[in-house]
């Protein structure tokens, strides 16, 4: 069966440091991948979603950036990070290309001080 | 791009009685539609979807939600809250950006029970 997983679970940073959470895909080739963004009050926001290999699409241009090098691998990074960026992140997978049904990994809280 | 309205960011429901989460849709092109349930500090879980079938949707833990073009709206039902039915529910709409599909959220509504 498929399974996503995300890291960390839960992160406190400071202000300008750099951040990088990483979301893996397990039982799957080729899978679309996406990154939300929850903050408090604002529903879910979409960050970028990748169709394969290095192909990364950006919805919010902001000092975040998203990398995929490998094919069930979706990475998160930030070179500094701001206030702004505090929230929950959310990695998911689309399982039904039918439907466009989205799995969601458990999520990565980041807090930055 | 299409868009979710859900109605009211809180709903307070006593243990048994009816639960109604509301949501209203755009969308030019038929939509599929979902709902969405997040407990805290955990990821989405599917609830139920419309993908143009049948208009009455069945899910998960008693849920059902009905599609009515009309009125644009995919409301969301239970019948009798349980205290375990409280967290936050996310109604997404099917979405095009740049060629490829996603899911567009409305703001979520967080259901409390009380006993």
């Amino acid at each position: 069966s498929q399974t996503i997983h995300q890291w960390p679970a839960t992160l406190v940073q400071p202000v300008g440091s750099p951040l990088s959470l990483e979301c893996t895909v397990e039982g799957t080739s080729n899978p679309n991948l996406y990154w939300y963004r929850q903050a408090a009050g604002r529903g879910l926001q979409l960050l970028f979603y990748s169709v394969g290999i290095g192909q990364i699409s950006s919805e919010v241009p902001q000092n975040l950036s998203a990398s995929r090098p490998q094919d069930r691998q979706f990475i998160l990074s930030s070179k500094k990070l701001l206030l702004s960026d505090s929230g929950f992140y959310l990695c998911a997978w689309r399982v039904d290309s039918g439907a466009n049904v989205l799995t969601f990994g458990a999520g990565s809280r980041l807090t930055v001080l | 791009a299409q868009s979710v309205t859900q109605l009211g960011s809180h709903v307070s429901v006593s243990e048994g009685a009816l639960v109604l989460l509301r949501c209203n849709y755009s969308s030019s092109v038929p939509p599929y539609l979902f709902w969405y349930v997040q407990y805290p500090n955990q990821g989405l879980q599917l609830l139920l979807k419309y993908t143009s079938a049948a208009t009455l949707v069945k899910g998960i833990n008693g849920f059902e939600a009905e599609f009515k073009k009309s009125e644009t709206s995919f409301h969301l039902t239970k019948p009798s809250a349980h205290m375990s039915d409280a967290a936050e529910y996310f109604c997404a709409v099917s979405d095009l950006r740049s060629g490829y599909s996603t899911l567009t959220f409305g703001k979520g509504t967080m259901l409390l029970v009380s006993p």
